[in-house]
């Protein structure tokens, strides 16, 4: 157990909908991370906060968007789900910035039929 | 760019044979470099990490060595067994906040 709590596990949403994804980092850490992995696919950055405040970006869809909240959990919004967004989507929490260790989530598989 | 490069994709031994795999990065500023293995299903965990003040760490049967000059950094794996079978990731730092991930290694060991 890695101390990062992600939830749901699994979700299974149609097209055109809206689901939230929550995160809740490991104690103590104030860096949150969300990757998306599709199917056999390497881990794509989407977007970084550290306590509370959004540092960084990476490839992350209009339609998708996050917020980390002052007791440092977070949530990952992703609306106008289409059937390329299935995938599994990854927290990871880190005590400071990119050069401490990470450490993963079990993640939420969401599936988008 | 600021991806990190990863190579082999894939990569097949036979039990007790060693197994390298390569990295490449971008940010010559970047000063932590972890490795990660992820099993079918599971969540990526951490396995070994180094920092650039070092050339090498070593753990058991596992070793990353650093080139900072060259930007490589590798992770060195001797005396394969099955259950290093998975999927590994290199990453490194992109400015403060972002880590990025290469795009994986699939290693499968034959008994």
């Amino acid at each position: 157990d890695s101390g990062v709590t992600q939830t749901p596990k699994h979700l299974i949403t149609a097209t055109g909908q809206r689901v939230t994804l929550r995160c809740s980092p490991r104690s103590g850490d104030l860096s949150v991370y969300w990757y998306q992995q599709s199917l056999d696919q390497g881990l794509q950055f989407l977007i970084q906060y550290y306590n509370g405040e959004e540092r960084a970006k990476g490839n992350i869809l209009e339609r998708f968007s996050a917020q980390q909240f002052p007791d440092l959990h977070s949530e990952l919004n992703l609306s106008s789900l289409e059937l390329g967004d299935s995938a599994l989507y990854f927290c990871a929490s880190s005590a400071g910035g990119s050069n401490t260790e990470a450490f993963f989530g079990q993640g939420t598989r969401l599936t988008v039929v | 760019g600021e991806n990190v490069e990863q190579h082999p994709s894939t990569l097949s031994v036979q039990e007790g044979d060693s197994a390298v795999i390569k990295c490449t990065y971008s940010d010559s500023a970047s000063n932590y470099f972890p490795w990660y293995k992820q099993e079918l299903g599971k969540r990526p965990q951490l396995i070994i990490d180094i920092r650039s003040n070092v050339g090498e760490k070593k753990d058991q049967r596992i070793a990353v060595t650093l080139n900072k000059t060259a930007k490589h950094f590798s992770l060195h794996i001797t005396e394969t067994q099955p259950e290093d079978s998975a999927v590994y990731f290199c990453a490194a730092p992109k400015g403060f906040q972002k880590l990025v991930f290469g795009t994986g290694t699939r290693l499968l060991v034959s008994p």
